[in-house]
């Protein structure tokens, strides 16, 4: 199985911060990446697919970069609704796969 | 807009089979667009893709699961149902019931989860 990595596994950032969440997959998996944010007690919710498209609804200060086994999710200016657990996801191969979450706390 | 909603039992004996139902209201799990899946999350932990079923009744299965995993779709019912058998402890998590695309593949909606604690 292909393997997502995470980090950091948790970080506290202010408000109108800039913030960068990397997720590296044990071998290339193209662009087929999804970034969800998690929030305590409730389901994930789809923020960026195929590595860099946002989904729609989705605020554009989320954005999604990377390919082949490197990727990143950068929150341009952190707001308090931004709290959460963030995962990334590889749809390349099956099973399919989840890194282990980045918990982001707001300062 | 599309809703999914899991039920089941809250709690299952050790050595006994998970039961599980996700019931789709405002779209159809006969569509060939998506897949329809199911996920867990141990309390605390991380998510666990367990498999998925298409409309036409082909399944794909984690490996870890795979001898104790059954996924099935009811057309009729517009439901799509998980069965684990022969659970312990370690089965106990929230369960959720997610829509992947096909094209591209994302889970676009989850259902609000369902806590099954695996205990005697």
């Amino acid at each position: 199985a292909i393997q997502m990595t995470q980090s950091p596994s948790s970080l506290s950032a202010s408000v109108g911060d800039r913030v960068t969440i990397t997720c590296r997959a044990s071998q290339g998996i193209r662009n087929d990446l999804g970034w969800y944010q998690q929030k305590p007690g409730k389901a994930p919710k789809v923020l960026i697919y195929v590595a860099s498209s946002l989904q729609s609804g989705v605020p554009s200060r989320f954005s999604g970069s990377g390919s082949g086994t490197d990727f990143t999710l950068t929150i341009s200016s952190l707001q308090p609704e931004d709290f959460g657990t963030y995962y990334c996801q590889q749809d390349y191969d099956y099973p399919l796969t989840f890194g282990g979450g980045t918990k982001v706390e707001i300062k | 807009q599309l809703q999914l909603q899991e039920s089941g039992p809250g709690l299952v004996q050790p050595s006994e089979t998970l039961s599980l139902t996700c019931t789709v209201s405002g779209g159809s799990v006969s569509s060939a667009s998506y897949y329809w899946t199911w996920i867990r999350q141990p309390p605390g932990k991380g998510l666990e893709w367990i498999g998925h079923i298409y409309y036409s009744g082909s399944t794909k299965y984690n490996p870890s699961l795979k001898s104790r995993v059954t996924i099935s779709v009811d057309t009729s019912k517009n439901q799509f149902s998980l069965k684990l058998s022969s659970v312990t402890a370690a089965d106990t998590a929230v369960y959720y019931c997610a829509r992947r695309v096909t094209r591209p593949e994302f889970f676009d909606y989850w259902g609000q989860g369902i806590l099954v604690a695996v205990s005697s």
